[in-house]
């Protein structure tokens, strides 16, 4: 199993422009999830789906939106990109929830905004 | 808000040592608690949880402790090894809520 893969690795946007960050999984998790992560800093929930066409917003949700059409997809869109937005962004799955919500991550997509 | 923290935010031990690496919590309604490892360059891992109805658990190499009346818990490495170097989270878990609470990360070095 590849696990939870993410595209792409590495992204330089100017400010205004838009991009969206790839998530996949092929574990038939029903739970995904998008963080941020600063430097020096832990990790903040952006959004999660706990399941194909349900999604909310996590801590951070502003400036971003997601969409869950299957399973195993879980995009995150940015529609204009801002300074604030560099980070690296981490998607995760799990199978449970709550009382055994074991996260798997992906490498991750490191984004700067210029 | 409710958040984790460390203690310490980088930690350097020899190669061979033991590491302990230390984590305060802050909401007493968390009942389950995991250690997440992250290497350069790659998402994190689950290392070891612990629940709340325990106040020790052991797996290869590490060991998590946790202190309910203090709200601290603590990741444990046995003979430190290289491949240990890595920044270590604690997470939080409110099973009743869903909310995973990540704290800051702890950056182990390990010297040859």
């Amino acid at each position: 199993n590849a696990g939870v893969t993410q595209t792409p690795k590495f992204r330089i946007l100017k400010i205004g422009q838009s991009m969206t960050l790839q998530c996949t999984q092929d574990m038939n998790h029903n739970y995904m999830y998008w963080y941020r992560q600063d430097p020096g800093m832990g990790l903040k929930l952006i959004y999660y789906s706990v399941g194909a066409g349900i999604t909310d917003k996590g801590e951070v949700p502003n400036g971003y939106n997601v969409s869950r059409s299957t399973t195993e997809d879980f995009p995150l869109r940015l529609e204009l990109a801002a300074p604030s937005q560099t980070s690296v962004y981490f998607c995760a799955s799990t199978k449970d929830r709550g009382s055994n919500e074991k996260l798997f991550f992906g490498s991750g997509t490191q984004l700067s905004v210029l | 808000g409710e958040s984790v923290g460390l203690h310490l935010p980088t930690l350097s031990v020899q190669e061979g040592d033991n590491s302990i690496i230390n984590c305060a919590y802050s909401n007493s309604a968390s009942d389950y608690f995991i250690w997440y490892k992250q290497e350069s360059g790659k998402g994190p891992q689950f290392i070891i949880d612990i629940r709340s109805n325990m106040d020790k658990r052991q797996g290869q190499r590490v060991t998590v402790l946790l202190n309910k009346t203090v709200k601290h818990l603590s990741l444990q490495i046995a003979a430190t090894q290289p491949g240990d170097s890595a920044v270590y989270f604690c997470a939080e878990i409110y099973t009743g809520g869903f909310k995973t609470i990540f704290g800051a990360g702890t950056r182990l070095f390990v010297k040859a």
